[in-house]
């Protein structure tokens, strides 16, 4: 079966910078993306990676390597309003996303 | 502003009863999709619909139905033959099929909740 994991939760202090994980186990690879999603609100792009390496976009970066089936995400000084979940989706070989369950990130003064 | 809305925000379905979501775009997006999102879980793809007046199930269609009569409308309708139907419903878009890099926007959600 196809499998995303990620870390239920994670907890960090304002100011620090946190990595969250994220493994796969999918049939085909074409992609993988991660989403911020506030409580109760919509999910939002914040990156993709299709080729091995690291995208950097601002105090946010994602890291890829296909060959060992992983991805993290990067977000560096961190503020109070990045609390939040963070989803990792891959889309497999017919171009199906499929999401992990998200890890909670409580940011603490 | 282009965007994608959802209504209403809350829903209550008593049992036995048919409800329909709302889901409306305004950004020229080809496809649409419904996700349920439940605690703990990823995101599970109900219904998408790649062109007007076609939609194909996803992995957890049954007790729900769609219709696609026009670009910027896909709406949901949960049927009494869900048996579980609280959830949290995502409907969102994108400018095509979703091959590549192609991003989802995503509306702000539908608490659904059964009295």
């Amino acid at each position: 079966g196809q499998n995303i994991d990620q870390p239920t939760e994670m907890t960090a202090t304002e100011g620090a910078i946190v990595q969250i994980n994220c493994t796969y186990q999918t049939s085909g690879f074409n992609g993988l993306f991660w989403y911020q999603q506030h409580a109760g609100e919509a999910p939002t792009f914040l990156s993709y990676n299709v080729l091995d390496g690291l995208e950097e976009k601002g105090r946010f970066s994602s890291f890829l390597s296909r060959s060992k089936g992983y991805s993290y995400l990067l977000l560096k000084e961190l503020q109070m309003k990045d609390s939040a979940s963070y989803l990792c989706a891959v889309r497999d070989s017919n171009y199906q996303l499929i999401w992990g369950a998200g890890t909670k990130l409580i940011i603490k003064p | 502003d282009g965007g994608i809305t959802q209504s209403p925000k809350y829903l209550f379905r008593k049992e036995g009863q048919n409800v329909t979501l709302s889901c409306e775009q305004n950004l020229n997006h080809d496809a649409m999709y419904w996700y349920r999102q439940d605690p703990g879980q990823g995101l599970r793809l109900i219904y998408y619909s790649q062109i007007v007046n076609d939609f194909q199930k996803g992995d957890i269609a049954e007790g729900y139905s769609v219709s696609r009569e026009k670009k910027e409308s896909f709406p949901l309708t949960v049927t009494s033959a869900q048996k579980n139907p609280t959830a949290f419903y995502l409907c969102a878009s994108s400018m095509d099929g979703g091959t590549g890099s192609r991003k989802l926007f995503f509306g702000s959600g539908t608490q659904l909740s059964v009295l």
